[in-house]
C-alpha cells in the first residue's frame, strides 16, 4: 500500500524566511514523488518531481526538494519566502500505477 | 500548447439533478485522468483513460458516475442523481507517454455545489 503524509496542515513564515514543508511517504516500490502548488480556485501546478537519479531536485520559483530514501521523506524548501508563495502545497506519490496519491496539503501563509 | 481546460468552472445544482463536466486535455496527450478534491483534502483519483479506453476506475466512482472519452480527445464526466456529498472540485489531468508514471498536468477544475 502507498500513502503520503504531510506534516502540518498550516505553515506560516515571514517574508524572506526559509520555507520548509514536510512530506513523508510509504511505498512498497521505488516511488516517483511530486510537489504541486494550488492557488485559490485554481488547479494544480507542478513545482518539481523526483523520478530516479539525483536526489536533490530543483523546481520552479526557487523551490527544491530532497529525496531521502532512508527517511522516506521528500521535504520541500525555499531559502527565502515571497508573498506570492502563499498557496496550498501538495506532495504526491506515483508508484507502478498511473494515478497519483496525494497528501492532504499544507497551506503556506507568508507574513509581510 | 494551451494547457488542460475544463468547463464549466463552477456548477450549482439541486440534489437529484444530473450534471456533466467536460475536460479538454493538452493536445496530443494520450492519457487523461479525473480526480475529485473535497474541502481540506488532497485530490483523489477517480478514473483514467488511455486514448479512448477507460483502463482504471477507483472504488470512489460509484454507479452514478460515468466518464467517457469517445474519440481519445476530450472527456466528459457525468454524475447522475447528484447528492450533497458530491460537492467537490473535479480536476482533470493529462499526460503523454507510452510508459507508466508520466508527468500529469492539471486543469483549473470544475467546482460543483449540490444544494
Amino acid at each position: 500500500a502507498q500513502s503520503v503524509t504531510q506534516l502540518g496542515s498550516h505553515v506560516s513564515v515571514s517574508e524572506g524566511a526559509l520555507v520548509l514543508l514536510r512530506c513523508n511517504y510509504s511505498s512498497s516500490v521505488p516511488p516517483y514523488l511530486f510537489w504541486y502548488v494550488q492557488y485559490p480556485n485554481q488547479g494544480l501546478q507542478l513545482l518539481l518531481k523526483y523520478t530516479t537519479g539525483a536526489t536533490l531536485v530543483k523546481g520552479i520559483n526557487g523551490f527544491e526538494a530532497e529525496f531521502k530514501k532512508s527517511e522516506t521523506s521528500f521535504h520541500l524548501t525555499k531559502p527565502s519566502a515571497h508573498m506570492s508563495d502563499a498557496a496550498e502545497y501538495f506532495c504526491a506519490l506515483q508508484t507502478g500505477a498511473n494515478n497519483l496519491f496525494f497528501g492532504t496539503g499544507t497551506r503556506l501563509t507568508v507574513i509581510p | 500548447d494551451t494547457g488542460v481546460s475544463q468547463n464549466p468552472r463552477h456548477k450549482i445544482t439541486k440534489r437529484g439533478q444530473n450534471v456533466t463536466f467536460r475536460c479538454d486535455p493538452i493536445s496530443e496527450h494520450n492519457r487523461l485522468y479525473w480526480y475529485r478534491q473535497t474541502l481540506g483534502q488532497g485530490p483523489e483519483f477517480l478514473t483514467y483513460f488511455q486514448n479512448e479506453a477507460q483502463l482504471e476506475k477507483s472504488r470512489l466512482l460509484s454507479d452514478r458516475f460515468s466518464a467517457e472519452r469517445p474519440k481519445g480527445s476530450f472527456s466528459t464526466l457525468e454524475i447522475q442523481r447528484t447528492e450533497q456529498g458530491d460537492s467537490a472540485m473535479y480536476l482533470c489531468a493529462s499526460s503523454w507517454g507510452l510508459r507508466l508514471r508520466e508527468t500529469q498536468y492539471f486543469g483549473p477544475g470544475t467546482r460543483l455545489l449540490v444544494l
